[in-house]
C-alpha cells in the first residue's frame, strides 16, 4: 500500500527544544515537501527536495531545515521552536515534478508553548 | 509571489443541489490540481489539469482549466453528503515541483 508516513502525529514542545518530525514513504518517489496548515492562510511549502540531496526553499522557510540523504526519508528540523511554529503539518510525495501522483501524509500536530 | 484566489470560502447546500467553486489567480500555471481534504487527515489528489480549455470527469465532478490557465472550476452535480469536505486548488510553476495552494473551500452537504 502507497503511504507516507509522519511521525510524530501529535506534539507538544517548548520553546527552543530542538525537535525533528520524520516522514518516510514508501514508493521511491524521488520529489518530497512539507507543508504547514493554518486557519485563513491554507497550505503553505516549508520546503521541497528533487532527489537525494537536492533540496530548496518553499514559501515559508524560515525557522525550518531539511535533509534527505536517502531516497525515502525526508525530516524536517525546527532547530529552536517558537510558539508561530504552530501549526499543522504535511509531509508529501511524488513520482515526477508535477505533482500528478502526489501522496500527503495524515498531519502532525506540533504546538509549541 | 503567485496567489490562488479560491472562492466561495464557505458553501453549505442541500443533498441534490449543485455547485461550483472558483480557483483565479493573476498568474499562469503550467499545471491546475484539485484535492479534497476531510479532517484529521491529508489533502488528497482528485484531478491535474495541464492545457488550457482542459475539462475532466471524475464521477459527479467536472473540473476545467481556463484557457489562459489562469483559473479553475470544480462543479460538482446533484451533491450528496459525502462530498462534504475541503476543496483545494494548488498551482504547479513546471518542473520545480513548487506548487501554490489556495485557501480551500470548507463544503458542506446537508441530508
Amino acid at each position: 500500500e502507497a503511504q507516507v508516513t509522519q511521525n510524530p502525529r501529535y506534539l507538544i514542545t517548548v520553546t527552543g527544544k530542538k525537535l525533528t518530525v520524520t516522514c518516510s514513504q514508501n514508493m521511491n518517489h524521488e520529489y518530497m515537501s512539507w507543508y504547514r496548515q493554518d486557519p485563513g492562510l491554507g497550505l503553505r511549502q516549508i520546503y521541497y527536495s528533487m532527489n537525494v540531496e537536492v533540496t530548496d526553499k518553499g514559501d515559508v522557510p524560515e525557522g525550518y531545515k531539511v535533509s534527505r540523504k536517502e531516497k525515502r526519508n525526508f525530516p524536517l528540523i525546527l532547530e529552536s521552536p517558537s510558539p508561530n511554529q504552530t501549526s499543522l503539518y504535511f509531509c508529501a510525495s511524488s513520482s515526477d515534478s508535477s505533482g500528478n501522483t502526489i501522496y500527503f501524509g495524515e498531519g502532525s500536530w506540533l504546538t509549541v508553548v | 509571489t503567485q496567489l490562488l484566489e479560491q472562492s466561495p470560502q464557505f458553501l453549505s447546500i442541500q443533498e441534490g443541489e449543485n455547485l461550483t467553486v472558483y480557483c483565479n489567480s493573476s498568474s499562469v500555471f503550467s499545471s491546475l490540481q484539485w484535492y479534497r481534504q476531510e479532517p484529521g487527515e491529508g489533502p488528497v489528489l482528485l484531478v491535474t489539469v495541464v492545457t488550457g480549455g482542459e475539462v475532466k470527469k471524475l464521477k459527479r465532478l467536472t473540473f476545467q482549466f481556463g484557457d489562459a490557465r489562469k483559473d479553475s472550476s470544480l462543479h460538482i452535480t446533484a451533491a450528496q453528503p459525502g462530498d462534504t469536505g475541503l476543496y483545494l486548488c494548488a498551482g504547479g510553476g513546471g518542473s520545480n515541483y513548487k506548487l501554490t495552494f489556495g485557501k480551500g473551500t470548507l463544503l458542506t452537504v446537508n441530508p
